[in-house]
């Protein structure tokens, strides 16, 4: 089975500044895919960022950047100037590939403070 | 752009009744998979959905139940409703078809509430 650790329960950053989120994971396979989704108070699901397991450059999506070890099977998020808006809890996930089942780590709360 | 649409946004019951939560995926979307998130807990998948077959199951209890229609939209079947059933029900969907085709869209979910 697939599991997702987010070792850090919640992190703060101020403003502007950047912030690194950790994820880790366990899995056999050599095919799969990786998320990082935000969910902001509204408790809305929104995905920040995906890669490919085959893929060995690192997804970037503006101001969101993953650093993925694949050997190591870590897959963290960087948020440069971090804005307010990003105050979320963020949510690491994965899913085997041709399979429906996405596996979360347990979230990492994160306070953006001004 | 469209979204997924989830209905009813709220919900709240008593103990051993049933619910249904309905989903309507992002129009040409043709999965769709159902999650559940309690309170301060991760999603958890429950089941999913292609073209109207489902696909994979994850932790749903026996009590409840699944399936999606013609148009592709779906409904989750809850009976004999649990305390510990109250939570964020999540419906996603995806295109197969699509370059993007893992991306899981969320919709806003359902909150159930059991009383």
């Amino acid at each position: 089975a697939q599991t997702v650790t987010q070792s850090q329960p919640e992190m703060s950053v101020q403003e502007a500044e950047t912030v690194t989120l950790s994820c880790t994971y366990d899995t056999s396979e050599s095919n799969y895919y990786l998320f990082w989704y935000k969910q902001p108070p509204s408790r809305q699901m929104i995905l920040v960022i995906r890669q490919e397991a085959y893929k060995q450059q690192n997804a970037t999506e503006n101001r969101f950047s993953v650093n993925f070890q694949k050997a190591a099977k870590s897959f963290s998020l960087k948020i440069s100037d971090s804005q307010l808006g990003d105050t979320a809890m963020y949510f690491c996930a994965f899913m085997k590939q041709w399979n429906n089942d996405m596996r979360f780590g347990a979230g990492t709360r994160l306070t953006v403070k001004p | 752009a469209a979204g997924v649409i989830q209905s009813p946004r709220h919900l709240i019951k008593e103990k051993r009744e049933t619910a249904t939560l309905k989903c309507y995926p992002i129009p040409r979307h043709d999965t769709v998979y159902w999650y559940q998130q309690g309170p301060g807990q991760d999603p958890q998948f429950l089941i999913s959905f292609y073209e109207k077959m489902q696909s994979d199951k994850g932790s749903i209890p026996d009590r409840f139940s699944a399936q999606q229609f013609s148009d592709y939209h779906s409904e989750l079947n809850m009976s004999s409703l649990e305390l510990g059933d109250s939570a964020l029900y999540f419906c996603a969907s995806s295109s197969r078809g699509s370059r993007s085709y893992n991306e899981q869209f969320f919709g806003p979910g359902t909150r159930l509430t059991v009383l």
